[in-house]
């Protein structure tokens, strides 16, 4: 299958401080990728659409201001978590899909972020 | 409000038993996905259905996609402790995934 990297796989930072967060797709080119936060024991909640060489389409509730994303170039999206909160502490995964096939998505191994 | 329903939310078994994993929906799917999670990491793809009726073998895994693919199952026969972990299906709309609830199956030695 496809190979999607994520970076870091934990994070800590202080509250007020920014995170970014790489997801890179190994052995594909991917023009969307997708970002999910999990809670625990909870299922995935998508949270924006990365779309490469365009801005991202988030779903309703997020904050686009806090949750920054970048696709730059077909094979890397970032998510930048600003001015962090306790509350922005959770589990953060990409995916995305390679070649023409929207429906199989593959994810990184996921970001555990936790704000202190 | 989910748009595809998993049931049951939590399962917990006895090694060598089987268990079934259903996936409802009240709209119709181009495929359907399932996956499974690990702790502190990301899903991994198990199969995708397309066609309404088929059925997918994998090892001890039975996956079905309903005749009118609204819905699927999941079926795990002489469960392992290696098949403890969390089950998403996922619906696959215009250019997105929908997601389940998830099932948390957890498999005693």
């Amino acid at each position: 299958g496809a190979v999607v990297s994520q970076h870091p796989s934990r994070v800590i930072c202080k509250s007020g401080t920014s995170v970014k967060i790489e997801c890179r797709s190994l052995d594909f080119q991917a023009t969307t990728m997708f970002w999910y936060r999990q809670f625990p024991k909870q299922s995935l909640m998508l949270m924006a659409t990365s779309n490469e060489g365009s801005k991202a389409t988030y779903e309703q509730g997020v904050e686009k201001d806090k949750f920054l994303i970048n696709h730059a170039s077909l094979t890397l999206s970032t998510l930048t978590v600003t001015s962090a909160h306790p509350e922005d502490s959770s589990f953060y995964i990409c995916s995305a899909n390679p070649g023409q096939s929207r429906s199989e998505a593959f994810f990184g191994q996921g970001t555990r972020l936790t704000v202190v | 409000t989910q748009l595809l329903e998993q049931s049951p939310q939590f399962l917990s078994i006895q090694e060598g038993e089987n268990l079934t994993v259903y996936c409802n929906s009240s709209s119709v799917f181009s495929s359907l996905q399932w996956y499974r999670q690990e702790p502190g990491e990301g899903p991994v793809l198990l199969v995708t259905v397309v066609t309404g009726g088929e059925v997918k073998k994998l090892k001890r895994l039975t996956f079905q996609f309903g005749d009118a693919r609204k819905d699927s199952s999941l079926h795990i026969t002489a469960a392992q402790t290696g098949d403890t972990g969390l089950y998403l299906c996922a619906g696959a709309g215009d250019y997105k995934l929908s997601f389940g609830a998830g099932t948390t199956v957890t498999v005693r030695a």
